[in-house]
């Protein structure tokens, strides 16, 4: 019974180096979502993305973030050139179906030094 | 722009001392209304999904309702387990499934 898995759990990156975070989504889940969470701050919202899809990239800085849901494997959340304002939690969520409710994974905390 | 805001920011409460979360949205038009807990250092759980206004759930001492502007999250005879940051998010029927949040209320249950 597994639920949303990712990982790294903490990923240490200086600036200027590149960021791959990783989202397995729960069994029979083809819905993906990221969302970012800065310290003292709330949840906000970053991609939407269903198998090779982006659905909806709303929420993502427009440079050096990009996401992909491939075929097979993981959705992955990359960050190139990390900056120090990239440090904060970043949470994968997965859905069955449009409009269903989202399951959250543990998180990647990521520390830019 | 969909808006969460939730009260209070934190909150104590004594074991047993009953009280509620208050959730103010504005949305374009409310597909769903949820409400997570988050404990610290962990991904949020989900907790209840509400569609329509005069809407109630319920788990343990957990209830949720919705009005057409607001919802509360009511904790009846809360333990020290129940500590947690609980967290509010709306779903626009034209936002294309994200969710905007709150930025929580965290509660402590004092033994």
């Amino acid at each position: 019974n597994a639920g949303v898995m990712q990982n790294p759990r903490h990923l240490v990156r200086r600036r200027g180096q590149e960021a791959r975070l990783r989202c397995s989504p729960m069994k029979g889940h083809s819905h993906v979502y990221w969302y970012r969470q800065l310290p003292e701050e709330g949840l906000k919202f970053m991609v939407y993305l269903q198998k090779e899809n982006i659905i909806d990239e709303s929420g993502m800085p427009k440079e050096r973030f990009s996401a992909e849901f491939p075929k097979e494997g993981p959705s992955i959340l990359r960050i190139q050139q990390v900056v120090r304002g990239d440090s904060a939690a970043y949470f994968c969520a997965s859905s069955r179906d449009r409009g269903s409710e989202q399951y959250f994974g543990p998180g990647t905390r990521l520390t830019v030094t | 722009e969909d808006q969460v805001t939730q009260s209070p920011e934190a909150l104590r409460l004594q074991e047993g001392e009953s009280s509620s979360l208050n959730c103010s949205y504005t949305v374009s038009g409310l597909r769903g209304l949820f409400w997570y807990r988050q404990d610290p250092g962990k991904g949020p759980e989900f907790l209840f999904t509400l569609y329509s206004a005069g809407e109630e759930k319920e788990k343990e001492r957990l209830k949720a309702t919705l009005t057409k502007k607001e919802s509360f999250l009511h904790i009846t005879a809360p333990k020290p387990e129940d500590s947690a940051t609980y967290l509010c998010a709306v779903q626009a029927v034209d936002g294309n499934e994200k969710l905007t949040f709150g930025t929580g209320t965290r509660l402590t249950i004092i033994p």
